[in-house]
């Protein structure tokens, strides 16, 4: 069954840089994903795809802070240079044949 | 650029039916496949369904196959879902998102979403 797992929660102080990850369950470590953000109360915006390769594509207007690398089934986002405005919800999202699955999402807090 | 409005939310009561509309622009609507993901109050993500670019594919999440139907009007640039014997957990904002690359089924526009409370 594919299932990406996420942290619930992540913080990081205002200026550093934060990693998250989202996991691949057993057996799907070749699958591409998505990083999707979601701010408060506003509709989710894409970040960028990522392949199992670690190489990534960015959505339109994406800042060079926001980069994507991968290790076996682990997914990686990492912001760095942290602003206030990135505190929000990041999903991942993948897919299979005539589906769509989305992490449970990590909430990340800016300090 | 880009612009993806959904429209037709509302209160309505278990049972009932509801139909919701996603307005596109900025691009070549019928080159895309579309999707329909539905947010709970406080809650996660969650894909409700999908249409093909040229409506000969659709495929539906199980919590809602058998009662709610996508379509789009291609002339029109519209992408619908038909929500019909609505329960109170289909409660969510209901958000449209443009599908980038045929075959890869992952978003890179969403709208702002639509809200429907399903309530007696």
């Amino acid at each position: 069954q594919l299932v990406l797992t996420q942290s619930p929660s992540a913080s990081a102080s205002l200026g550093a840089s934060v990693k998250l990850t989202c996991t691949l369950s057993s057996g799907h470590n070749t699958y591409a994903i998505a990083w999707h953000q979601q701010q408060p109360q506003k509709g989710p915006r894409y970040l960028m795809k990522l392949n199992s390769d670690g190489s990534h594509s960015k959505g339109d207007g994406i800042p060079d802070r926001f980069s994507g690398s991968s290790s076996g089934a682990e997914r990686y986002l990492t912001i760095s240079s942290l602003q206030s405005e990135d505190e929000a919800d990041y999903y991942c999202q993948t897919w299979g044949t005539g589906f769509v699955v989305f992490g449970g999402g990590t909430k990340l807090t800016v300090l | 650029q880009v612009q993806l409005v959904e429209s037709g939310g509302g209160v309505v009561q278990p049972g009932r039916s509801l139909r919701l509309s996603c307005a596109a622009s900025g691009f070549t609507f019928s080159s895309h496949a579309m999707h329909w993901v539905r947010q709970a109050p406080g809650k996660g993500l969650e894909w409700v369904a999908v249409i093909s670019d040229d409506v000969s594919h659709k495929y539906y999440a199980d919590p809602v196959k058998g009662r709610f139907t996508i379509s789009r009007d291609n002339p029109k640039n519209t992408l619908y879902l038909q929500m019909n014997s609505l329960r109170p957990e289909d409660t969510a904002v209901y958000y449209c998102a443009r599908q980038l690359v045929r075959g890869q089924w992952y978003f890179d526009y969403w709208g702002q979403g639509t809200l429907v409370t399903v309530s007696s």
